[in-house]
């Protein structure tokens, strides 16, 4: 069962517009949540993080919002840029020990954002 | 320069060989993972290490070993148990449990 979901594939966006990433969780426990950036035969880069007790984090182009009811969270990158083309991973950990499974940070399957120009 | 780095960058096996990757980190931290990567797959746990002589399982620990003798140093061993070991390997370290992970180059393995 998949604790962080990332629905999409792939996403295409054109050179200057906003690139918009989704991520779901199923866990209540995660509070503590992750985006990275990977390009091929590379390791992931940490681009930013957000908090629970936060509902929007930003960093220069990134922003993150987290919709805690919704379980839900996004990332925003204006404007995109042909070097943002890459998969991002979403990745979420609780801040206490939840019980069971694995420790550490839970990865969603990743989104291949393709940037066109 | 403070990071993590992995060796080989590509790694070839014989079946029924055990291989050791290695990864080093020296950013001081606590906590450092084995992750695996497989085409269309997102990033899972193998093994993790809170702290110098100690380590748990991950989600994927089957067919795997690995040891904690030095705080910098995470070295995975891929046995000959492993079934289906072509993938990319990443190493990460975090400050401690539950923190940002920090990854580094990984490694490929490839069975001949």
């Amino acid at each position: 069962d998949q604790q962080v979901k990332q629905n999409s594939p792939s996403l295409s966006v054109q050179e200057g517009r906003i690139s918009i990433l989704n991520c779901d969780y199923t866990n209540s426990m995660f509070d503590y949540f992750l985006w990275y950036k990977k390009y091929p035969a590379e390791g992931p880069t940490f681009l930013i993080s957000i908090s629970s007790i936060k509902d929007k984090n930003e960093d220069g182009r990134f922003t993150v919002f987290l919709n805690k009811s919704a379980k839900h969270l996004s990332l925003h990158i204006v404007p995109s840029q042909p070097g943002d083309s890459a998969v991002y991973f979403c990745a979420a950990s609780p801040r206490e020990w939840s019980g069971g499974g694995a420790d550490g940070l839970t990865f969603g399957k990743g989104t291949h954002l393709i940037i066109q120009p | 320069d403070g990071g993590i780095t992995q060796s080989p960058k590509y790694l070839f096996r014989k079946e029924g060989q055990n291989v050791t990757l290695s990864c080093e980190q020296n950013l001081n931290h606590d906590a450092m993972y084995w992750y695996r990567q497989d085409p269309g797959q997102g990033l899972r746990l193998i093994y993790y290490s809170q702290i110098v002589n100690d380590f748990q399982k991950g989600d994927i620990a089957e067919g795997y070993s690995v040891s904690r003798e030095k705080k910098e140093s995470f070295p995975l061993t891929v046995t000959s148990a492993q079934k289906n070991p072509t993938a990319f390997y990443l190493c990460a370290s975090s400050p401690y449990r539950w923190e940002t992970q920090y990854f580094g180059p990984g490694t490929r393995l490839l069975v001949l």
